[in-house]
């Protein structure tokens, strides 16, 4: 069936650092792919997404383009901040079927 | 996007009680979701809740347990049965707003603590 697979956490990363999480995925047919945001205490936002290959999605200085040929989601941010500490989820949307699937999160940490 | 409203935000509560949850929205949704999100751990899906018919379960879940109500377009209700601490955790809805392939949204969830 269809899965996200991403990086373990936690990240933790000095301010103005440079971040990467790493999120493939397996599906049939060609999904729509999510970068969810789950700040502590708080519910899901969505914070980007891409709906085709090489699609890029972007939003707040992250940024993620999806990779048919490697099938990979990446999500980067050129300098983080305090305030990005949070979870991190990849999702992946089977077409047709509404259903979303989830990585298993990465927890970022960002010190000052 | 849409404004969902979840009710209660956190509750704790004693084994073997049932709590039921609120999800409304501030405008018509073309679908309405349920989520478990036990601690630490992402999130699982565990039902669609269908407008005027019986909530869609996915795999481990069933009705008895998770009894879900959606009687119009912006409201829908889980109810969390016969309840243990393996009960703990967040549940959230979500929505989609419009066509097929568009990306849900979430609520702020409820945090459930089960004693």
């Amino acid at each position: 069936g269809d899965s996200v697979t991403q990086m373990e956490g936690p990240v933790t990363l000095s301010e103005e650092a440079f971040l990467t999480i790493n999120c493939t995925y397996t599906a049939t047919g060609y999904p729509s792919l999510f970068w969810y945001v789950q700040y502590p205490g708080e519910g899901l936002q969505l914070l980007l997404k891409a709906t085709k290959a090489d699609d890029k999605g972007s939003n707040k200085g992250f940024e993620a383009t999806y990779r048919k040929e490697t099938t990979s989601f990446h999500l980067e941010k050129g300098s983080v901040q305090v305030s990005d500490s949070a979870v991190y989820f990849c999702a992946l949307l089977s077409g047709g079927y509404n259903k979303l699937i989830f990585g298993a999160g990465t927890r970022l940490a960002v010190h000052p | 996007s849409a404004v969902i409203s979840q009710k209660p935000s956190r509750d704790i509560c004693q084994r073997g009680t049932s709590l039921t949850i609120q999800c409304q929205v501030d405008s018509q949704v073309t679908m309405m979701f349920w989520y478990r999100q036990q601690p630490g751990q992402s999130l699982t899906l565990i039902a669609t809740a269908n407008q005027g018919s019986e909530a869609t379960y996915e795999s481990g879940f069933v009705i008895d347990k998770f009894p879900i109500s959606r009687p119009n377009l912006t409201f829908s209700t889980l109810t969390v049965s016969n309840m243990s601490p393996e009960d703990s955790s967040i549940y959230l809805c979500s929505v989609i707003t419009d066509s097929l392939n568009q990306p849900q949204h979430f609520g702020d969830g409820t945090r459930l603590s089960i004693l």
